[in-house]
């Protein structure tokens, strides 16, 4: 258990529309990053907070949006899906914004959308 | 062209092989490097991470990175069934630290 915990597990929705991930982080990390894992393109940096604030933004569609709240934990809302929006979603978390290399990740979220 | 290249496999070995896993690179400013294990459903888990140029060695795991050449190596040695899951080399530079660049993961399957 990387003590990175991702809710719900699987989430299967329709097109059009929203949907929110949660992201936990490890108790003391301050920076979380999320990631997006679909079969043909790998796994994808989406975007990174560090202490509330944005500090890294990746190949993150404008449909996409998240945030990190006082309690560090974090959401990542998508809106408008489509089927190409269909993969896993992992949160990852570490200590300091530049120590990327020892991020723990999470189990993922499988989302579906039909 | 993708800043980071890595055969899909899937990579088939008899239990007790020694595995080779590679990556290349485009980027010259890469400079931290790792390895990620997945096991399939599960999150990624970090195996090793080197930075620059040169070994690292782990119980069966040696990581080998060539800057010259733009490509890193995970060996596995006496590689075991539990072994079987998806290697993923990421990468960044010091100019970006947040930033990672995943290789798509080779699939490894150990056969007892």
């Amino acid at each position: 258990d990387s003590g990175v915990t991702q809710t719900p597990k699987h989430l299967i929705t329709a097109t059009g529309q929203r949907v929110t991930l949660r992201c936990s982080p490890r108790s003391g990390d301050l920076s979380v990053y999320w990631y997006q894992q679909s079969l043909d393109q790998g796994l994808q940096f989406l975007i990174q907070y560090y202490n509330g604030e944005e500090r890294a933004k990746g190949n993150i569609l404008e449909r996409f949006s998240a945030q990190q709240f006082p309690d560090l934990h974090s959401e990542l809302n998508l809106s408008s899906l489509e089927l190409g929006d269909s993969a896993l979603y992992f949160c990852a978390s570490s200590v300091e914004a530049g120590r990327g290399a020892e991020a723990f990740f999470g189990q993922g979220t499988r989302l579906t959308v039909v | 062209q993708k800043e980071v290249e890595q055969d899909p496999g899937p990579l088939s070995v008899p239990e007790g092989a020694i595995v080779s896993l590679n990556c290349t690179y485009s980027n010259s400013a890469f400079q931290y490097f790792m390895w990620y294990r997945q096991y399939s459903r599960k999150g990624p888990e970090l195996l090793m991470y080197t930075y620059s140029s040169g070994n690292k060695e782990d119980g069966r795991f040696t990581a080998q990175v060539d800057k010259s050449s733009k490509y890193i190596s995970l060996f596995i040695r006496d590689s075991q069934p539990s072994d079987s899951a998806t290697y993923l080399c990421a990468m960044y530079g010091a100019y970006n630290f947040n930033k990672f660049y995943f290789g798509s993961g080779t699939k490894l399957n150990v056969k007892p």
